[in-house]
């Protein structure tokens, strides 16, 4: 089955930029989509069609998607940024969803 | 606004069913799909499938579409989800979502609802 790889855990001090990688094989075909999950919550789009921010969303994140791999990039990460993203996309035969296994982020 | 409101917490025994309910308000009920997702404690989210409102077509992971079934009743904004012959493993926090995009470019969730913890246990 169709699987989105992300590394489990990204650590930045507060401002720094954070980028959280997503790689998948269908990627080239479909759009990527970033979650953010703070504990106990559910999640929340942050990014759609590979780079647009939903209204609401900071300016300070921004995506982008080459090829196979798409990237979360939070420019000057906040404290209130630390939380669990999840890169999100359809497979290319079934049109089945698929989350990738999430991205923890720490900022301190 | 937009708001999709679940039902509550539930207990259940293995082998029993359960049914969450998905209450929209906020759109036009059957101009998006509704999608529902599940996440076992301590786990990333997992998707479980969709239903497509204004003709019913479903799309289910194959991991759960011998048990789980979707359905909406547009006469109250409502989606529904099944899932039978509950397992220990069938404990989650199970959220719905609007969905919306298309076949080509691929289909994403906008609004969630709050989410409907099912605890499986003897």
């Amino acid at each position: 089955s169709y699987e989105l790889t992300q590394p489990p855990s990204v650590s930045v001090s507060p401002g720094q930029t954070a980028r959280i990688t997503c790689s998948g094989d269908a990627l080239p075909k479909k759009y990527a989509y970033w979650y953010q999950q703070r504990s106990g919550q559910a999640p929340v789009l942050v990014i759609y069609e590979d780079s647009k921010r939903p209204s609401g969303i900071p300016e300070r994140f921004s995506a982008s998607s080459s090829g196979t791999v798409a990237t979360l990039i939070i420019s000057g990460a906040q404290v209130e940024d630390e939380a669990d993203y999840y890169c999100y996309s359809t497979d290319s035969s079934r049109n089945h969803g698929v989350f990738g296994g999430g991205t923890k982020l720490t900022v301190l | 606004q937009v708001q999709l409101v679940q039902s509550g917490a539930e207990v259940k025994n293995p082998g029993a069913s359960v049914k969450v309910s998905c209450q929209a308000s906020g759109y036009t009920f059957n101009h998006y799909g509704i999608t529902w997702v599940r996440q076992a404690p301590g786990q990333g989210p997992d998707w479980m499938g969709w239903i497509t409102t204004y003709n019913g077509n479903t799309n289910y992971a194959q991991e759960v579409q011998d048990r789980v079934t979707m359905t909406t009743d547009t006469s109250t904004s409502t989606a529904y989800m099944e899932v039978r012959s509950l397992r220990s493993d069938d404990t989650a926090v199970y959220y719905c979502a609007r969905r919306r995009g298309t076949d080509s470019d691929g289909y994403y969730f906008d609004y969630w609802g709050q989410g409907t913890l099912v605890t499986v246990s003897s």
